[in-house]
This record gives structure tokens, sequence and C-alpha cells, in this order.
């Protein structure tokens, strides 16, 4: 089993469609957990952290599920700035590395 | 208040030759990482540098290595270029704690022919 497993994507999603994605992870260890954008030829742009069972920002929402070991993020009203390749990432708690899926590719149709 | 830095934005270098590509963490943070990223690929973890020691290794040969400097700056070297070795080399810079979270530079698009 893969560290970290992404749908493997891509989604094409209309305006103001509602777009989620799932990531598991392997390591039952693993304390925090991360959501990253990145554009085409670009770096990639933290997004948003998760550390207990979830957060919200905006149109964004992230939640965690221990158990399970998986960590999606939910786009509402998905715009189209919004497409982009987004990047889940996991760290243990005594690792100092971030272990990353291989990005779930959005383009937001107009 | 400066991000993350890297330089050169792009390098073509030919097989068998030697690289060095150069990181400044974004300010206040102490601790630099290096990712390489292949196309299509999520970032790969190359090392992490703090206090000017490597704290941990991804699976990468000895051919990489690194260093980091008194004022947290960092270099990534690469020896024995191989036609594999062209990807986007990531630098993320965080501040050492316990959540990691990690920022990146804008990468060092390398070929190698």
């Amino acid at each position: 089993r893969k560290e970290v497993e992404q749908d493997p994507g891509p989604f094409n999603v209309p305006e103001g469609a509602t777009v989620a994605f799932n990531c598991t992870y392997s390591n039952s260890a693993s304390q925090s957990f991360f959501w990253y954008r990145q554009d085409c030829r670009k770096e990639p742009k933290l997004l948003m952290s998760v550390y207990s069972s979830g957060n919200e920002d905006g149109r964004f929402t992230a939640q965690l599920n221990r158990a399970s070991q998986y960590i999606s993020l939910l786009i509402r009203d998905s715009k189209l700035s919004d497409s982009a390749t987004y990047l889940c990432a996991v760290n243990g708690g005594s690792n100092y590395k971030l272990t990353f899926g291989k990005g779930t590719l959005l383009t937001v149709n107009p | 208040d400066a991000g993350v830095t890297q330089s050169p934005t792009h390098l073509i270098k030919t097989r068998g030759q030697q690289v060095t590509l150069r990181c400044s963490p974004k300010s206040g943070h102490d601790t630099v990482s290096w990712y390489q990223q292949a196309l299509g690929q999520g970032p790969q973890f190359i090392f992490q540098y703090y206090e000017e020691e490597e704290r941990q290794r991804g699976n990468f040969p000895d051919r990489f290595s690194g260093h980091q400097f008194p004022n947290y700056s960092s270099e990534l070297n690469v020896n024995a270029l191989l036609l594999g070795d062209s990807a986007l080399y990531l630098c993320a810079s965080s501040l050492d704690s316990y959540y990691n979270e990690q920022f990146f530079g804008p990468g060092t698009r390398l070929t190698v022919l």
C-alpha cells in the first residue's frame, strides 16, 4: 500500500459545483496533515493544515478521519480560479518529511 | 516579509556534470527541506536540514548532498547527473515545530541532456 494515495482524477466540474477530494494514508502514527494547491509549473502552495478532526476556511473544508486514516477536502461554490492540482501531504509525529500523494487535477469550467 | 527564494530558476546540464541549487528560507524559519518533483508526481522528499545538520533523508543516493549555512540558507548538490535527475527541485522552509508546516519556494527546473 502506498504511503499516501489520492483520488486519481481528473475532475471536471462546472462553476458553482461542490467537489470533494479524498486522500488515504498508511502510517497510523501520522500527526499532521495538509492540503496544497499547485498551479501548472508552479510550486505547491499551502491551502489548509488539518490538525484535529478538521477545519474550515471560507469555501474550503478539510476533514480528518483517524480511524479510517483518510483526509478530505471539500470545495464549495467552485470558481474558475480553483482550477489546479490538489496535493495532500502527511507528516508523522517524529517524521520530519512530508509525504505527498500524486495530486488530483481539478478543472472548473465556465 | 520575503518568502522562500531559490536560484537559479532553470538549469540545463549534461549527463555526468554536477549542479548546485540554492535556497533561502522564509524570514524566521530555521529548517529547510528539499524535494524532487517529476512530471505528474507529487514532490518526493530528499532531505531536511536543521541546525546545519542533515536531520532526515529520503530514498535518494549519495550523489545528492546538501548543506545548511548559519543564516539558515541551504544548498543542494547533485553529482554525476543522470537523465532521470531532470525534475523540478523544490525547497521548503519551516519553523522547527511539532506540526512542521512547510512553505515552498518557486523551484529550480533542472534539465539533464
